[in-house]
Parts: structure tokens; sequence; C-alpha cells
């Protein structure tokens, strides 16, 4: 039962560079999600999707692109990395996020330099 | 964006003791009330979700209840063991229309239980 996976966990990569962080879930749920863990904000939503082909932006969206064209892998890609995005990465999926609880991957830790 | 508000930020007990914090969010437009348990270098782990008020949820020590007409919950951890030192946060979901799904969180209540 692997439920969320995330990889890779740690990331190292330089500014200006592309990189993808992957999320990939195996309970077909249809809402998956992306945050950052910043201190002193908590978990921030950069972005969601309701379903395949199916997403939107959330409250720090800038400088990120999602897609999802399979129900059970959200890629998120940072297109030229900068110092600011450097923070822990947490993945989530949720069957009705209204009344039912996210289940999140264990993270992964991206570092720019 | 909603504005979902934690209390204490942080909260330091003896082991034994029990406590609890609280969680205000706006009363309209409330749909489901969450929380999760975060401990260090782990990722945020489901606790409850409560969608009507006067709800009271229990799993072992650890309770929560919703007003939803006053805007508030509280979390109560009863007997407080080194275990459950965590962030414990609490994210609301709205009811609906372009912020469908979307959950917004609080800062989170740090608690550490001491030995």
């Amino acid at each position: 039962d692997a439920g969320i996976t995330q990889s890779p966990r740690y990331k190292i990569t330089e500014t200006g560079r592309q990189v993808t962080l992957m999320c990939h879930q195996t309970w077909s749920h249809s809402y998956m999600f992306w945050y950052r863990q910043d201190l002193g904000h908590g978990l921030r939503l950069i972005y969601y999707s309701a379903a395949a082909d199916i997403t939107d932006k959330g409250e720090v969206s800038d400088g990120y692109v999602v897609s999802r064209s399979k129900t059970e892998n959200f890629p998120l890609t940072l297109e030229s990395a900068t110092r600011s995005q450097t923070s822990v990465y947490f993945c989530a999926s949720s069957v009705d996020p209204r009344v039912a609880a996210q289940h999140f991957g264990d993270g992964t830790r991206l570092s720019i330099l | 964006i909603l504005n979902v508000e934690q209390s204490p930020q942080s909260l330091h007990v003896q082991e034994g003791d029990s406590t609890n914090f609280t969680c205000s969010f706006p009363s309209s437009n409330f749909y489901a009330l969450h929380w999760y348990r975060w401990e260090t270098a782990k990722s945020p782990e489901a606790l409850f979700v409560m969608t009507l008020n006067g709800d009271e949820k229990k799993k072992g020590r650890i309770s929560a209840t919703l007003n939803t007409k006053e805007g508030y919950s509280y979390l109560y951890i009863k007997g407080s063991q080194p275990e459950d030192s965590a962030t414990y946060l609490c994210a609301l979901s709205n009811a609906g229309g372009t912020s469908y799904g979307k959950l917004t969180f609080g800062q989170g209540t740090i608690l550490t239980v001491h030995p």
C-alpha cells in the first residue's frame, strides 16, 4: 500500500534551472494539491487539481507550473528556480477535500543555490 | 483568502497535563474544519474533519469541538505525553465557488510536552 509518494526526497539545484518534483498516488483520489512550507506562513497552497486535466492556482503559484494528464500523477515544475523557492514541498490528495482529510506525501526538501 | 487564526502560537506543558488550543475562522462560508498533527521532519497527519455545528470528535486522548456560529474550534489533549509534541494545524474548507476544495491553513500551534 504505497499511498502517496513524492520524489526526489531531497534536491539541490542552481538558480535559473528548471526542476520538476513528482507526486504519485495509488488511491485514485480526484483531488491533488501542492503546498510549500515556509517559516512564519505554515503551509501555503501552490496549485491544486480537481481531476485529470483540471488545475487551478493557489495562493503562491507564480513561478510554478503543473500538469495532470493522469489521475495518479501531479508533477510540479519550477520553470526557472529562484532562491526564494527554497522550501519543503508537500503533495497531498483527497477523495473530497471539503469533507475528507487530505493525505500528505513525505515532502521534498528543495535547496536552490 | 480566508483568515484562519490559531492560538496560542506555542505551548509548553509538563507530561500528564491536559491542554487545549483554539482555531478561529470567519463563520460565513464555512463548510468543513480540519485538524492535522505535524511532527518535525514528517508530513501532516489528519486528526479530524468536522462539518456540523456542535460536532465533537475523539481519537484516543485527543478530542475536538466545533462551533460554526461563532467561528471557532477547540482541540483538547488529555494527559499530554512527550510523543504528543508536534505542530497542530487547523484548516478551513470553504463553501465552494471557485475555491471549491481548497483548504486555508492556520499557522499552527507548536506543542512541546516536557517529561
